[in-house]
């Protein structure tokens, strides 16, 4: 399994654009990339899933270069309300495994 | 329509006694894992179950056990409570025929206290 890596916090202003970066270098041909979002005292939420150049949707958007060693999820204007913990996982596309692998993800603090 | 639920909420037990946690998936989802998350930490990976056979087991020692009913709702039991295993136990469902894990909706959990 890819192992991850991101930065533990990252602090913003409401209105700001945020992006949040993950590093995969050992990713393989057949992984996803995939990002979910946990608030406090809630379970996580799945947010965008891709697997090269750039996908969008209306909550985020997630660019993934040609080498696919690294991704970055972007958080359009953000506000109080994203704050949140965001989790980047690898993930293999149609596996069985049934699980999801979490690391420490990155803690956002959006302030006034 | 309903996500899925947990219960119970809260739950305080005492070192060596055991815990049963139950979990109903979304309607129509055949697979519901189980993760623990301890206080700063992502979830960690505990059970998975799909058409009520274990399909994946994360490292957890034999004290935890789970079973998935004909309904798909699940259980995770615990045997002889240790301080550790106060966490947030998670359930996740996932839509039906997909053994993969990418998409996978979330409870709000069980906060477990061990005393």
């Amino acid at each position: 399994l890819a192992k991850t890596t991101q930065p533990i916090s990252m602090d913003s202003y409401e209105g700001q654009e945020v992006n949040i970066t993950c590093s995969h270098n050992n990713i393989a041909t057949n992984d996803y990339i995939t990002w979910y979002q946990q608030f406090p005292s809630q379970g996580p939420r799945f947010i965008i899933q891709g697997y090269k150049t750039k996908v969008t949707n209306e909550v985020a958007s997630l660019f993934i270069p040609a080498d696919r060693k690294s991704s970055t999820l972007s958080l359009p204007r953000v506000s109080l309300s994203d704050t949140a913990v965001y989790y980047c996982l690898v993930l293999n596309y149609g596996g069985s495994q049934g699980n999801l692998i979490f690391g420490k993800g990155t803690k956002l603090s959006v302030k006034p | 329509d309903a996500g899925v639920t947990q219960s119970p909420t809260h739950l305080i037990k005492t070192r060596g006694q055991h815990v049963t946690l139950r979990c109903s998936p979304i309607s129509g989802h055949k697979s519901v894992s189980w993760y623990q998350q301890v206080l700063g930490q992502g979830p960690q990976f505990i059970f998975q179950y799909y058409e009520k056979e274990e399909r994946g087991r994360g490292n957890f020692p034999d004290r935890f056990s789970a079973r998935q009913f004909p309904n798909y709702s699940s259980e995770l039991n615990v045997n002889a409570l240790l301080l550790g295993d106060s966490a947030l136990y998670l359930c996740a469902s996932s839509f039906p025929g997909q053994g993969s894990s990418y998409e996978q909706y979330f409870g709000p959990g069980t906060r477990l206290t061990v005393t």
